[in-house]
């Protein structure tokens, strides 16, 4: 079965850096691009940033552009966000999520999520 | 990227249908067949009830349905159980981005 494990989150002061993983298996990873999706406490979802399955594109939201790097590494069947110069804004739940797209683009849906890793922005 | 709006709230009793609403614009969901709808329990990572307006992955009860009319889609869930007690998020393509957009969120409250 799929599965998706996020890890990384932790507390970080305003301006500092953090790098967030996520470790899939229950599919072949090589062949589907992924998804960062992010929740602020007691709000609704939001969309992050998503890389192809071979990492030739990759597309972000506007609020995250120019701070925020996806990546992957397909030998390792793992993805990355490295998030840098981070606010109290950027304070969530962020979730990976896989794109249903076989060697896709990119889809607006997601079919499978992981369970999470809160990232606290705080001085 | 303005979300997409839903009800904060619908509540149902045990057997009943209830029925959660997503609005958008002729440039979201009035303009394609692509929405999809999430659940998500507290603490829980979201998990996938439709795509491409009404269809249902593999797994998914029958309960639940989606429509759309305009630029307005549904999520319909038909014999409401306490199980069904959540939040529902809609999703959809967007001419402006189409990795999608969200809404806002609907809190289900089994009576």
């Amino acid at each position: 079965q799929v599965q998706l494990v996020e890890s990384g989150g932790g507390v970080v002061q305003p301006g500092g850096s953090l790098r967030l993983s996520c470790e899939a298996s229950g599919f072949t990873f090589t062949t589907y691009g992924m998804h960062w999706v992010r929740q602020a406490p007691g709000k609704g979802l939001e969309w992050v940033a998503f890389i192809r399955y071979d990492g030739s594109n990759k597309y972000y939201a506007d609020s995250v552009k120019g701070r925020f790097t996806i990546s992957r590494d397909n030998s390792k069947n793992t993805l990355y966000l490295q998030m840098n110069s981070l606010t109290a804004e950027d304070t969530a739940v962020y979730y990976c999520a896989k794109d249903p797209g076989y060697y896709g683009s990119g889809s607006y849906w997601r079919d499978y999520w992981g369970q999470g890793t809160l990232v606290t922005v705080s001085s | 990227q303005s979300a997409l709006t839903q009800p904060a709230s619908v509540s149902g009793s045990p057997g009943q249908s209830i029925t959660i609403s997503c609005t958008g614009s002729s440039s979201d969901v009035g303009g394609y067949n692509y929405v999809s709808w999430y659940q998500q329990h507290p603490g829980k990572a979201p998990k996938l009830m439709i795509y491409d307006v009404s269809n249902r992955p593999s797994g998914v009860s029958n309960r639940f349905s989606g429509s759309k009319s305009g630029n307005t889609a549904s999520l319909t869930i038909s014999g409401l159980q306490a199980e069904d007690e959540a939040d529902y998020y809609c999703s959809s393509y967007t001419r402006r981005n189409t990795l999608g957009v969200f809404g806002t969120g609907t809190k289900v409250t089994v009576l």
